[in-house]
């Protein structure tokens, strides 16, 4: 049963600093994965969508990794700034598209001015 | 990317009563999904709603407590039933992109007193 962990739950930084967030996945066998940032009490915005044959994805300030041998994924985030703060949630596809899309439950972020 | 719209944004409810929630999307999809995030926690897939049959509910989840229509492709309303606290929640509903992707409307917070 494919089980999606991120870890840390919450995570508090300063201002202009470069950040990881780190989702892992137990089944490898994925179709993809996407990352998601939701401000608090609000839905979900996709940032990155990576597909199982790719290794990264790029969007601005925002850059997302797959390595499926190792069931890891990290959003890695430039020059953070306040605007940035929010829940992240990254969200595993399985290979059998039958099957439900698995979240994590999210990694708090608060970027401090 | 798909733009999703929902009804009511939030509601504060009082035990016992019932709340339909409506959600509408700019384009047409086959499939629409209905999903519950209880606080500080993930998300939970309700049931997945397809045009012109019954939706497909997830274990824990059952018709008469969560009724759901879908009368066409852009449209899809959910309903929770005879209220109690445990359901205060954010109510999400989300459609499948291509590639597929997932998106998600902005939610509808709900309040059980």
């Amino acid at each position: 049963k494919q089980e999606v962990t991120q870890i840390p739950a919450a995570l508090s930084v300063p201002e202009g600093e470069n950040l990881v967030l780190n989702c892992s996945f137990t089944d490898s066998a994925i179709y993809n994965l996407q990352w998601f940032r939701q401000d608090p009490g609000k839905g979900l915005t996709s940032l990155l969508l990576i597909q199982s044959s790719q290794r990264e994805q790029t969007s601005g300030r925002l850059n997302a990794s797959l390595d499926k041998s190792s069931g890891r994924s990290t959003l890695y985030i430039a020059a953070s700034q306040p605007g940035d703060s929010a829940t992240y949630l990254c969200a595993v596809r399985p290979k059998n598209r039958d099957d439900k899309i698995i979240f994590g439950k999210g990694t708090r972020l608060h970027i401090l001015p | 990317s798909a733009v999703i719209s929902q009804k009511p944004s939030r509601d504060i409810c009082q035990r016992g009563t019932s709340l339909t929630i409506q959600c509408q999307v700019d384009s047409q999809v086959t499939m629409m999904f209905w999903y519950r995030q209880q606080p500080g926690q993930s998300l939970t897939l309700i049931a997945t709603a397809n045009q012109g049959s019954e939706a497909t509910y997830e274990s824990g989840f059952v018709i008469d407590k969560f009724p759901i229509s879908r009368p066409n492709l852009t449209f899809s309303t959910l309903t929770v039933s005879n209220m109690s606290p445990e359901d205060s929640s954010i109510y999400l509903c989300s459609v499948e992109g291509p590639q597929p992707t997932q998106y998600f409307g902005p939610g509808t917070r709900l309040l059980v007193l």
